[in-house]
């Protein structure tokens, strides 16, 4: 079964450094979403993206943040300056184009750990 | 705004019993998905089920089951004979689109415990 990849499975940086995470959405997507969950704590929204531009993001997503489709199948999201509450599980997902009526299930990839040091 | 409730922190259980996981959710609008996620000590998040705002049949699958009740704005989860792989964080999520597809408003999800 065709998943989302997500890469690396840990990231350590110190903090005030940028960092990129990667993630390869599942081929015939066409929208996809980074989330994050600091630990013991819930999933929150971070931004979505459709045809190569962002449709929604949350108040977490501020200028520290960017994210980019490189290419074809790569979709990345890039912190910079980091700090130390930036440390969190990072997901990535993906969804299929919306058919008929209604949203598809957004499929997760293992998310990345990020700890900022 | 948009808002997912669940009440349950933590639940254990002993192998074999059935449990029920609740969920409740907050929305204006009248088109919305409900969703519900695994996720297990691993840390990765399983999608398990997505119900639409107008389809309100109850759904099983296999030992899982789903409950839906607009009346009560209600989305359960129910585990029949659990067993010790069930043990993860069940997360319940809320998505409302707007002309793309919506983002996932999740709770703060329920650790299941199953033991032996």
């Amino acid at each position: 079964e065709p998943e989302v990849t997500q890469t690396p499975s840990h990231q350590v940086t110190q903090m005030g450094q940028e960092v990129i995470l990667r993630c390869v959405p599942i081929s015939n997507h066409l929208y996809f979403y980074w989330y994050r969950q600091i630990l013991g704590q819930k999933v929150e929204f971070l931004v979505s993206f459709y045809n190569n531009e962002i449709s929604e993001k949350s108040e977490i997503f501020d200028d520290q943040f960017s994210v980019e489709r490189p290419d074809g199948s790569n979709f990345t999201l890039k912190i910079r300056s980091t700090k130390l509450e930036d440390s969190a599980m990072y997901f990535c997902a993906s969804s299929s184009p919306r058919q008929g009526y209604g949203d598809q299930p957004q499929h997760f990839g293992d998310g990345t750990r990020l700890s900022i040091l | 705004a948009q808002k997912v409730t669940q009440a349950q922190t933590e639940i254990s259980v002993v192998e074999k019993e059935d449990v029920t996981l609740d969920c409740v959710y907050e929305t204006r609008d009248t088109t919305y998905y409900l969703f519900w996620y695994k996720q297990p000590p691993s840390g990765e998040l399983v999608f398990l089920i997505r119900r639409n705002s107008f389809d309100e049949q109850n759904e099983i699958s296999g030992r899982y089951s789903w409950n839906f009740q607009k009346s009560t704005s209600s989305f359960n989860f129910t585990i029949t004979a659990s067993q010790v792989v069930d043990s993860a964080v069940y997360f319940c999520a809320l998505s409302v689109p707007r002309g793309s597809q919506g983002n996932l408003i999740f709770g703060k999800g329920t650790k299941l415990s199953v033991k032996p």
